[in-house]
């Protein structure tokens, strides 16, 4: 079965430096999301992309992150000088149809420790 | 902004036992869907209903979407330890381009 792909499984960064998280969804998908949970909280939107551009952001998605389409299969989020609040786990997730109207698959997460 | 309220935070149940979780939205939605997230893992799409009124099963779970399409709720019967994890409802956005997720219920089962 298909399935969304997420590298690294575990990113332990400090303070200030820049971090890549990386996914390759699933082929036949057009429609690319991040989301991330803090510990024992709950899903929360981060960022949706549809041909090669942002469709969303939340409010948490500042100027401190960005996300990129490099290539056919990887999907990139990219935190610029990170925070210790920025700790949490990352999904990312992709729908063969848009947003919120059909099924997301996620996939296993990057937990990112920043000390 | 849309709010997807879930309750309840937290049930503890013995093996055997039903469980209910209970969402509930601040406006009407197109369609909501379950996801299970397993300790440790990641969100893993159950169900999504679109119809007002409308029930569905999977085996011991029972999904149901309200009439108005603001509220839905997940049933399981008889509940087993394979069960244990956080069920999360999710309604689409406002511009239909993300999922808003309530804040989840975990179950622990007692064997």
């Amino acid at each position: 079965e298909p399935e969304v792909t997420q590298t690294p499984s575990h990113q332990v960064t400090q303070m200030g430096q820049e971090v890549i998280l990386r996914c390759v969804p699933i082929s036949n998908h057009l429609y690319f999301y991040w989301y991330r949970q803090i510990l024992g909280q709950k899903v929360e939107f981060l960022v949706s992309f549809y041909n090669n551009e942002i469709s969303e952001k939340s409010e948490i998605f500042d100027d401190q992150f960005s996300v990129e389409r490099p290539d056919g299969s990887n999907f990139t989020l990219k935190i610029r000088s990170t925070k210790l609040e920025d700790s949490a786990m990352y999904f990312c997730a992709s729908s063969p149809r848009g947003g919120g109207n059909t099924e997301a698959f996620f996939g296993q997460g990057t937990r990112l420790t920043v000390v | 902004g849309q709010q997807v309220m879930q309750i309840p935070q937290y049930q503890h149940v013995q093996e055997g036992e039903d469980f209910t979780t209970y969402c509930n939205s601040s406006t009407t939605l197109s369609n909501i869907q379950w996801y299970k997230q397993r300790p440790g893992g990641h969100p893993v799409f159950l169900i999504q209903l679109v119809k007002s009124g409308e029930v569905k099963k999977q085996k011991r779970l029972t999904f149901q979407f309200g009439e108005a399409k603001k509220n839905s709720s997940l049933h399981i019967t008889a509940t087993q330890t394979t069960d244990v994890g956080t069920y999360f409802c999710a309604g689409p956005g406002e511009y239909g381009n993300k999922l808003v997720f309530g804040a989840g219920t975990i179950l622990r089962v007692k064997s």
